[in-house]
């Protein structure tokens, strides 16, 4: 059983599109994350999710909104794309709120966006 | 600020050689540290992780890690590299705490086994 999934696997869309990606999780976990994997490597948070409420907003431009329609799920949708935007696209989960005490994060198999 | 440096962004090691990969951390309180692995095209993985119980990390396929203080070095050691565990592997410090808390990485080191 797959942990922590996200869909699409690749994305490849036009400039100016608006597009979402989509994770699951069914660990009973209550945090979730999105993380951005740049072409160097690069990991870099996001956001982060408790229980369907934004707690991590990292400088993120405002084009990209996540949406947690339950804590099972956390979805990112990214309006008027960019170049710059092409990376892959890590989710993640933990059990509790942040990782103090080191909670460990289960990542997704990750979304490589390309933007045309 | 919390910090995490991979002193080599490659290492190329032989198959059945030792595996030595650096990571120093700068952090203002009792870190947590993890290793995380991500094979060609895949997700990350956790190898290990310490959490300020023993200072050397026993992980998964063989791997290991010593917390050092005085160092502020978390370096990750395998006796015996097998061909499977080239990837990318990144050193991670956690930063804060409770809801403020967050996963720094470092910016991963790529290991090569050759034959």
């Amino acid at each position: 059983d797959t942990a922590v999934s996200q869909t699409p696997k690749y994305l490849v869309t036009q400039m100016g599109n608006d597009k979402s990606i989509k994770c699951e999780q069914n660990l009973g976990h209550d945090t979730m994350y999105w993380y951005k994997q740049d072409s160097k490597k690069f990991l870099k948070i996001m956001f982060s999710y408790n229980n369907k409420e934004l707690i991590i907003n990292e400088t993120v431009p405002n084009r990209f909104s996540p949406k947690s329609p339950d804590k099972a799920h956390l979805n990112l949708h990214i309006n008027s794309l960019e170049l710059g935007d092409s990376a892959v696209y890590f989710c993640a989960s933990s059990l509790s709120v942040g990782v103090s005490r080191g909670d460990t994060q289960y990542f997704g198999p990750g979304t490589r966006l390309t933007v045309l | 600020a919390q910090s995490v440096t991979q002193l080599d962004s490659h290492v190329s090691v032989s198959e059945g050689t030792p595996v030595l990969l650096r990571c120093n951390y700068s952090s203002s309180y009792s870190p947590s540290l993890f290793w995380y692995v991500q094979h060609p095209n895949k997700g990350l993985q956790l190898l290990l992780k310490y959490t300020s119980a023993a200072t050397l990390v026993k992980g998964i396929n063989g791997f290991e890690a010593e917390f050092k203080k005085s160092e502020t070095s978390f370096h990750l050691t395998k006796p015996s590299a097998h061909m499977s565990d080239a990837a990318e592997y990144f050193c991670v410090v956690s930063d804060g705490w409770g809801s403020q808390g967050n996963l720094i990485f470092g910016k991963g080191t790529k290991l090569s086994v050759k034959p």
